[in-house]
């Protein structure tokens, strides 16, 4: 069973960069199959896809977000991170790590979250 | 890419069919049969409900099913039972293996 788990700072100030790590248990994220996903939702709000990353180091990012997001993989430790930069209060949010499957073994297109974390919250505030 | 429309809310009487819409464009659910659905208790993950327009995960119940018309997928529940108050989000393929959310919906059991 692959389990998800986000780390890293509840707390980060104006301006700052916020850094959230993933680690993957149960599962290799060196399978090429998948994308390893940040996805956020701000207080009382829905969600909105920030962006994955594939083993090889091949990224997608949200348009919007995309000039503040650097996704990463370390594939010798199983782990993904998420940096954000220049964060305001309105980057205030949970942030989940999924696992996306791309494609299966025909290489027929997927594109769906199979496995979550259960989430961490961040708090943008001085 | 902006996020797909879908209701604020529905409701719906325990054993009652309830659809939930997602509507986007010819650039995401027009396009691709790429259409995904979660559910989400409230301070929980969200749970993978459908993928690929209609097709369910194993454990998932058969009261859930879904489907495609144009650029506007759907969520039906039927036989509508209390567990199933939650939060249910659409979430589609756009282009450029880019992704994006509905606004969500909130499912009331009344």
């Amino acid at each position: 069973q692959v389990q998800l788990q986000e780390s890293g700072p509840g707390l980060v100030e104006p301006s700052q960069t916020l850094s959230l790590t993933c680690t993957v248990s149960g599962g290799s994220i060196s399978s090429g199959a998948y994308y390893w996903s940040w996805i956020r939702q701000h207080p009382g709000k829905g969600l909105e896809w920030i962006g994955y990353i594939h083993y090889s180091g091949t990224t997608y990012y949200n348009p919007s977000l995309k000039s503040r997001i650097t996704i990463s993989v370390d594939t010798s430790k199983n782990q993904f991170s998420l940096k954000l930069s220049s964060v305001t209060a309105a980057d205030t949010a949970v942030f989940y790590c999924a696992r996306a499957l791309a494609y299966d073994s025909s290489g027929y297109w997927k594109y769906y979250f199979d496995y979550w974390g259960q989430g961490t919250l961040v708090t943008v505030s001085s | 890419q902006s996020a797909l429309t879908q209701p604020a809310s529905v409701s719906g009487s325990p054993g009652q069919s309830i659809t939930i819409s997602c509507t986007g464009s010819s650039s995401d659910v027009g396009s691709y049969d790429l259409v995904s659905w979660y559910q989400q208790y409230p301070g929980k993950a969200p749970k993978l409900m459908i993928f690929e327009v209609s097709k369910r995960p194993s454990g998932v119940s058969n009261r859930f099913s879904g489907s495609k018309s144009g650029n506007t997928a759907s969520l039906t529940i039927s036989g509508l039972q209390a567990e199933d108050e939650a939060d249910y989000y659409c979430c589609s393929y756009v282009r450029s293996t880019t992704l994006v959310f509905g606004g969500g919906t909130k499912l009331t059991v009344l």
